[in-house]
């Protein structure tokens, strides 16, 4: 069974801090990585995709990637209360699979 | 781009009526389209994935005849509900995969709320 697991959370930080939210997955032949925010009663958004091994920067989003851990992790910097959301890891084999989420609330 | 609209964004049916939901990309042409179900408070629930022009693929557990899926071009996939309950209502998405781009990410649409009374 591949599967991708992640916190369920709430992850709580105050807004400006940095929220680190952990992905890790079981299928070693998994080569692209996703982070998705889905914000309730809403569909998920594509926020970064990750292929290989080390960081990956966008504005305030950084994806990790360590394929020998099978650890994929999104750090979201200067967070703020609308990034308050759950956030949903997602590696592909032969299809996409997606884990159960980690709700992050950012405080004012 | 890689923009998908769902078409119903709610519907309100009646048990033992039939549903379509449309899923379209709308700048982009996908070879696959993939549809979800997500119940309050869980995790997203691949049910099958669609490739045009040919038959879908159920995930285990989803019956194919209940969850009629077409894919007719690469822009239009549709998914019918048929002989709809109340145990159906939930928050169905689509999501395509954009060839052009040849990467492995999934745009979602922004779903469809299904109840059944």
């Amino acid at each position: 069974q591949k599967e991708v697991e992640q916190n369920s959370g709430p992850l709580s930080v105050p807004e400006g801090a940095i929220a680190s939210l952990n992905c890790t997955y079981s299928d070693r032949g998994s080569q692209s990585f996703f982070w998705y925010r889905q914000y309730s009663g809403k569909s998920p958004e594509l926020i970064m995709f990750i292929y290989s091994n080390g960081d990956k920067e966008d504005g305030r989003f950084t994806a990790q990637l360590n394929k020998a851990s099978q650890y994929v992790s999104l750090l979201i910097r200067d967070s703020q209360p609308s990034d308050s959301a759950t956030y949903l890891c997602a590696a592909t084999g032969s299809t996409l699979t997606f884990g159960k989420g980690t709700m992050l609330l950012v405080s004012p | 781009g890689a923009v998908v609209s769902q078409h119903p964004s709610w519907v309100i049916c009646k048990s033992g009526t039939s549903v379509k939901i449309e899923c379209r990309s709308l700048d982009f042409q996908a070879t696959t389209m993939f549809w979800y179900r997500q119940f309050p408070k869980q995790s997203l629930m691949l049910m099958a994935t669609s490739n045009e022009g040919s038959k879908a693929t159920y995930e285990q557990g989803v019956e194919k005849d209940k969850f009629l899926i077409n894919h007719a071009s690469l822009t239009l996939s549709t998914l019918t509900v048929t002989s709809a309950h109340p145990e159906d209502s939930s928050f169905y998405i689509c999501s395509a995969h954009n060839r052009g781009q040849g990467a492995d990410e999934q745009y979602f649409g922004p779903g469809t709320r299904l109840t059944v009374t």
